[in-house]
């Protein structure tokens, strides 16, 4: 399997916190990339980072990539309840065909 | 702003039917895929389609498993005979030039019964 874990499973924060998502996968990739899923809805894409990019901000949102650890972690700062979803990082691997390879995600719950 | 549709948004069917899953992706855009979701687990790739055929398939992605991009504009997933376990949310998306953003649509719930 191309991807690895997410961690946490699961987080529930107040609002205005930020909050520190972090994802690791297995093989070399193309790029990596954060999607948010909202309860039992579509997938959406919020930022894709490639493999010779280090930091990359959109927003309150700043994702790090470090290959070397084959590890993303995405922080979402100033956090707000609208910002209660799922989020999954998903990673693009060396083949052309750009299937993604989802982890298992992270809930975050914002409360107000 | 463009974005991917897919209907019908719910469907319900019985196990051994046939059922056909409709997407309709951003319009210059040139690879096309499916995914799918079982209530509560992860996303997971199905098959990606450039250039009017398959570029890779999962294991997923049986003999029961078929995709079509009809005419210009809908791209399909057609399962033969339906299992229980196909029950899912079947989500299509589009990316421009691959290995890019992909785009998805709000998904198709199904339920075999």
């Amino acid at each position: 399997s191309q991807q690895g874990e997410e961690d946490p499973q699961a987080l529930s924060i107040q609002e205005g916190e930020n909050a520190t998502m972090n994802c690791s996968y297995k093989t070399s990739i193309n790029n990596l990339q954060w999607y948010r899923q909202n309860s039992g809805r579509g997938l959406v894409h919020l930022i894709l980072i490639r493999s010779n990019e280090r930091e990359k901000h959109s927003g309150r949102l700043r994702v790090t990539l470090d290959t070397s650890k084959k590890s993303s972690s995405l922080l979402i700062t100033a956090s707000r309840a609208a910002d209660t979803a799922s989020y999954f990082c998903a990673t693009v691997g060396s083949s052309n065909t750009g299937k993604l390879i989802f982890g298992q995600g992270t809930t975050l719950q914002v409360k107000p | 702003e463009p974005e991917v549709t897919q209907t019908p948004s719910h469907q319900v069917t019985q196990m051994g039917q046939e059922v056909i899953l409709r997407c309709v992706p951003i319009s210059n855009h040139l690879y096309f895929y499916w995914y799918r979701q079982i209530l509560g687990q992860k996303v997971e790739f199905l098959v990606s389609f450039y250039n009017n055929e398959i570029s890779e398939k999962s294991e997923i992605f049986d003999d029961q498993f078929s995709v079509e991009r009809p005419d210009g504009s809908n791209f399909t997933l057609k399962i033969r005979s339906t299992k229980l376990e196909d029950s899912a949310m079947y989500f299509c998306a589009s990316d421009p030039r691959g290995q890019e953003t992909q785009y998805f649509g709000p998904g198709t719930r199904l339920l075999v019964l």
